[in-house]
């Protein structure tokens, strides 16, 4: 069984500029949720998405935005990049939500300069 | 404000030297404990779900127990493959979302 994919697994941006990036979850996981990780906050939740819907949402702004498709592939997009973005994001799927046995991915680790 | 404090941050061990990581919370309407081991440049893998006082959880040379203030991973006669960051996180629900909180980690290193 495939694990959770994320593409792509290094990034290099500018300030200012935009990216999109990508989550495929194991196959007939329905929820994907997002994580950023940095030293100094550690991980912290983004959002969740459920059948395409953003069913929960963590403390970030509005620069920080998501989507799923149909088939639960999910992307995650920041907008107007700034230096402190710099993070590994982490997706992590499970088979109904409520973040009981999650399975993360490998992460995009994205660096703006 | 919701918080998650794990410790201690890093503890080293020796193979065989049973030991405790402590994660404590203080939240308002808490939903389930997780616990996460993490391993150098790969994302967490998932270890336990708690969600009322009193659950104990075991896999292997790992336990895992919660009270209402604060979860314990107890680690028996640990192997340096045991060697990660265990991560804890607290589901919380506040009105119509969930979220989740993580502690910063306790990196353990047991030598042999």
């Amino acid at each position: 069984k495939a694990g959770v994919t994320q593409t792509p697994r290094y990034l290099i941006k500018t300030r200012g500029q935009q990216v999109t990036l990508s989550c495929s979850p194991i196959s007939g996981h329905r929820s994907v949720s997002w994580y950023q990780q940095t030293p100094g906050q550690g991980l912290q939740f983004l959002f969740e998405y459920f059948s395409e819907t953003q069913r929960n949402k963590g403390n970030f702004p509005g620069r920080f935005s998501g989507r799923q498709f149909s088939n639960s592939r999910s992307e995650m997009n920041v907008s107007t990049l700034e230096l402190g973005d710099s993070a590994l994001y982490l997706c992590a799927s499970s088979l109904e939500g409520s973040y009981n046995e999650q399975f993360f991915g490998p992460g995009t680790r994205l660096t703006v300069l | 404000e919701d918080q998650v404090t794990q410790s201690p941050e890093a503890l080293r061990l020796q193979e065989g030297e049973s030991s405790s990581l402590n994660c404590s919370y203080t939240v308002s309407g808490l939903r389930g404990l997780f616990w996460y081991r993490q391993d150098p440049g790969k994302g967490p893998e998932f270890l336990f779900t708690l969600y009322s006082a009193g659950e104990e959880k075991e896999k292997e040379r790992l336990k895992a127990t919660l009270t209402k203030k604060e979860s314990f991973l107890h680690i028996t006669a640990p192997k340096p493959e045991d060697s990660a960051t265990y991560l804890c996180a607290v589901q919380v629900y506040g009105g119509a979302t969930n979220k989740l909180i993580f502690g910063t980690g306790t990196l353990l290193a047991v030598q042999p």
